[in-house]
């Protein structure tokens, strides 16, 4: 069983719509990220988060440490979210980092 | 505004070849790291790397890995004897401190033939 689990595997949504994607993990951590990959292959961090939420336009990340479990929100979203987002935990007490195996979102106009 | 450079973007290498991945992380950070992805699997972590020494590393950064900070700007990770399962797309990243936001490059994609 993978350490961090991503739920759903694939999204196709229609534009406009509101998309969560949830990651949960077994491992204690001290950090969790969530990435953007394009379909060119470039990584981008989105947000890093050990409590609570952020919000960074129209992005929400949200984390509950006692539950392992954290989710991405995308309101109003648009063909260009189309992409693999990927959640990244940064294990306690380390510098190592474990990936989940990302979600393909893909919007449609 | 400040970027993640690696080079080169392709690599082609015969299997037991050594290679040397550059990086020229953001200029400011302290911290930096080493990934790869192989072709249809997930991004894997290879090693962090902080004050001129490993800070952490992974099961796969074994004997034939090593990573280095040569000069103040580059940041090199060395395969010594390719193997074919080698191939894959190589990350480097930065960040300004511990708990800061990393930034990636754009991937060195290696093939071991």
């Amino acid at each position: 069983k993978n350490e961090v689990e991503q739920s759903p595997q694939n999204l196709t949504a229609q534009e406009g719509e509101f998309i969560t994607i949830n990651c949960s993990y077994s491992v204690g951590i001290s950090a969790l990220h969530w990435l953007q990959q394009h379909p060119g292959g470039g990584i981008v961090s989105l947000f890093m988060l050990s409590s609570g939420k952020k919000k960074h336009g129209r992005l929400i990340a949200t984390i509950n440490i006692q539950e392992k479990h954290s989710s991405l929100h995308i309101t109003a979203s648009h063909p260009r979210d189309s992409a693999v987002y990927i959640c990244a935990v940064k294990t306690s007490g380390t510098y190592k980092y474990i990936f989940g195996t990302g979600t393909r979102l893909k919007v449609l106009a | 505004e400040p970027e993640v450079t690696q080079t080169p973007s392709h690599q082609v290498t015969q299997m037991g070849q050594e290679v040397i991945l550059r990086c020229v992380p953001i200029s400011n950070h302290l911290y930096f790291y080493w990934y790869r992805q192989i072709l249809g699997q997930k991004v894997e972590f290879l090693v962090s790397f902080y004050n001129n020494e490993i800070s952490e590393k992974s099961e796969i950064f074994d004997d034939q890995f090593s990573v280095e900070r040569p000069d103040g700007s580059n940041f090199t990770l060395k395969i010594r004897s390719t193997k074919l399962e080698d191939s894959a797309m190589y990350f480097c990243a930065s960040s300004e401190g511990e708990w800061g936001t990393q930034y990636f490059g754009p991937g060195t994609r290696l093939t071991v033939l």
